[in-house]
């Protein structure tokens, strides 16, 4: 099955200073790549996912670059303030099981 | 407005106790899963269920059991099996898995606790 890792775990920046999370999986079959945001006591939001066909996709201030040659992707968020603050988790498609693959998550904390 | 709910949002299980986790959604999605959360932990995927009437264990599926009679419907039964039932309980639907990948839409959670 896919296995997907997340580094850094925790990450901490001034606010306005740009945020990088960067993910590996492990199965070059997965063409499916999504970014979840969970803020303390509630339940993990899509914020932006991209598809194998695409390079990178942009939303605001925050995108998702893909490398399918290195099997990374990684999320940057922009301009941060405070309410980027959360646990950031990325997944992959895991085909072999028929679901998704999710890393272990990073803590973000934006300093204002 | 479509969704998915859970509750109850905070439950409370004694000693040796089964309870149930409610997960609902209105969004027509035909696949279904159970999460747990530890603090500053990840997510464990506890069952899940691709169609009706058929589901598959996850990577913890001990001390757990679910249902799926419905398609709007995946409850879970924490059983007494389940030693360390303390957690978050998350509860997610997305459209028929297979190819092409789908992202999940996730519930608000349920927080358990044994007391």
């Amino acid at each position: 099955g896919e296995n997907v890792e997340q580094h850094p775990s925790t990450l901490s920046v001034q606010e306005g200073d740009s945020a990088v999370i960067k993910c590996t999986y492990s199965d070059s079959a997965s063409n499916y790549f999504p970014w979840y945001k969970q803020e303390l006591g509630k339940g993990p939001q899509l914020i932006i996912d991209i598809r194998s066909n695409v390079g990178e996709k942009k939303d605001q201030r925050i995108a998702v670059t893909l490398n399918k040659t290195a099997k990374h992707f990684s999320l940057h968020i922009t301009e941060t303030q405070p309410e980027d603050s959360a646990v950031y988790f990325c997944a992959a498609a895991d085909y072999g099981n028929n679901r998704l693959a999710f890393g272990k998550g990073n803590q973000v904390v934006v300093i204002p | 407005d479509g969704g998915i709910t859970q509750s109850p949002k905070y439950l409370f299980r004694k000693e040796g106790q089964n309870v149930t986790l409610s997960c609902e959604q209105n969004l027509n999605h035909d696949a279904m899963y159970w999460y747990r959360q530890d603090p500053g932990q990840g997510l464990r995927l506890i069952y899940y269920s691709q169609i009706v009437n058929d589901f598959q264990k996850g990577d913890i599926a001990e001390g757990y059991s679910v249902s799926r009679e419905k398609k709007e419907s995946f409850p879970l039964t924490v059983t007494s099996a389940q030693k360390n039932p303390t957690a978050f309980y998350l509860c997610a639907s997305s459209i028929a898995t297979g190819t092409g990948g789908n992202g999940y839409t996730f519930g608000s959670g349920t927080r358990l606790t044994v007391v």
